[in-house]
């Protein structure tokens, strides 16, 4: 059962890179990875999805290295309303579980 | 394109009563899934809902359930609700059942137990 471990909090400024890392020693053959956008109040928001290596989209890319034990979503050149929580998710449905990450929250300061 | 929605927005009720809670996927999507975000305990996967039958259920007692209608919204219950119940529930949808699905969120129902 994978279990996921990520940053409480982390801290940066507008125009920076930000990289939230995600630990998952127990993921499973079959298990995607995907990280989520939350705002108070508010449903989680799909940022990006991958299995593997690297996937890029037009807000942000996901580094998975060869073992998959770990993920790195990373945001370019945040802004302010980039402030948020940011959940990796690990699993599949036909797996039985779908483990969030306790979630990260980034704040970005001007 | 509608978006997942989900009704109540908010839910008062007192321990020991029953709670329903709705949600309607976007439309084509036939998977739903229910997950629990108590403050503190992060997301936590309740059920997963696909062509109208129970697919997984995460670690919550029997007094949790749900079910799907043949529209593909669903309803979830929970029974004699207890004080620790009190959380966002938020129903997600994807188009196909599957982990590399992208699921895709409601805005939850806040439900209160007093």
């Amino acid at each position: 059962l994978a279990k996921t471990t990520q940053p409480i909090s982390m801290d940066s400024y507008e125009g920076q890179e930000v990289n939230i890392t995600c630990s998952h020693n127990n993921i499973a053959t079959n298990d995607y990875i995907t990280w989520y956008q939350q705002f108070p109040s508010q449903g989680p928001r799909f940022i990006i999805q991958g299995y593997k290596t690297k996937v890029t989209n037009e807000v942000a890319s996901l580094f998975i290295p060869a073992d998959r034990k770990s993920s790195t979503l990373s945001l370019p050149r945040v802004s302010l309303s980039d402030t948020a929580v940011y959940y990796c998710l690990v699993g599949t449905p036909e797996g039985g579980k779908l483990i969030f990450g306790q979630g990260t929250e980034l704040s970005v300061k001007p | 394109e509608a978006g997942v929605t989900q009704s109540p927005t908010h839910l008062i009720k007192t321990r020991g009563q029953q709670a329903t809670l709705r949600c309607s996927p976007i439309s084509g999507h036939t998977s739903v899934y229910w997950y629990q975000q108590a403050l503190g305990l992060g997301l936590q996967f309740l059920l997963w809902y696909d062509e109208g039958e129970e697919r997984n259920r995460g670690n919550f007692p029997p007094r949790f359930s749900g079910r799907q209608f043949p529209n593909y919204s669903s309803e979830l219950n929970v029974n004699a609700l207890e004080l620790e119940d009190s959380a966002l529930y938020l129903c997600a949808s994807s188009f196909l059942a599957g982990g590399s699905d992208t699921q895709y969120f409601g805005p939850g129902t806040r439900l209160t137990v007093l």
